[in-house]
């Protein structure tokens, strides 16, 4: 199994409402990542959770919230988010290693939010 | 500052020819770098990386260069394949951080 699946593939959310992201992998891997990507645009990092603690969050604004409950599964909350907000969000995971030797990262399909 | 840098943004190319894709970055202290193959509506799907202490790795029609006096990777397709049309992303690692570039979108032409 080589696959990260996020759900749903699809989302259209108020700027009121509550909504989350959700992600998961069966491949052992141990960081799991979040990236925002907008229309021609590459992806960017929003957060990494390694050994399900973050380890790293890019200055992302605190209507995006983590959560990562297992080493499976990771979510992304979203509140009161703005219509700039919209984009796709991608989720990935590779295996942990330290040193400087890393490797490559899986992604999902990815989620796309509309802000309306 | 845009540290990955893809400055061609589109390139085509005739089936069976080599594609050649360019990537520039401005910091020596990436370890890995990585490409990225990309359909619309979905995620970037990894193809081939190499470390930084490597100049060159091969898998099958794809082969991925780096020159790190100039700071210049590049990735080789051959030979090119209408499957092979999508945009391709390069990416540099740095402790956990995938930084990507702006991406090229290839047409192979039948």
């Amino acid at each position: 199994d080589t696959e990260v699946t996020q759900t749903p593939k699809h989302l259209v959310m108020g700027m009121t409402n509550k909504k989350s992201l959700k992600c998961e992998q069966h491949m052992g891997h141990r960081a799991m990542y979040w990236y925002k990507q907008k229309a021609k645009k590459p992806p960017e990092l929003m957060f990494v959770y390694s050994y399900e603690k973050l380890s790293i969050n890019e200055s992302v604004p605190s209507r995006f919230s983590p959560e990562c409950p297992n080493s499976s599964l990771l979510n992304l909350h979203l509140h009161a988010l703005q219509p700039e907000d919209s984009a796709l969000y991608l989720c990935a995971s590779s295996h942990q290693r330290k040193g400087p030797l890393n490797t490559e990262a899986f992604f999902g399909q990815g989620t796309r939010l509309t802000v309306v | 500052d845009q540290q990955v840098k893809q400055n061609s943004p589109s390139l085509s190319v005739q089936e069976g020819r080599i594609s050649i894709l360019n990537c520039d970055y401005t910091n020596s202290m990436f370890d890995y770098f990585l490409w990225y193959k990309k359909y619309p509506a979905e995620g970037p799907t990894f193809l081939i990386s190499i470390s930084s202490i490597k100049d060159k790795n091969e898998d099958g029609r794809f082969t991925v260069f780096l020159n790190k006096s100039a700071k210049h990777l590049s990735l080789h397709i051959v030979p090119s394949q209408p499957g092979d049309s999508a945009v391709y992303f390069c990416a540099a690692s740095l402790r956990g951080k995938l930084i990507f570039g702006q991406g090229t979108e290839l047409s192979v032409k039948p």
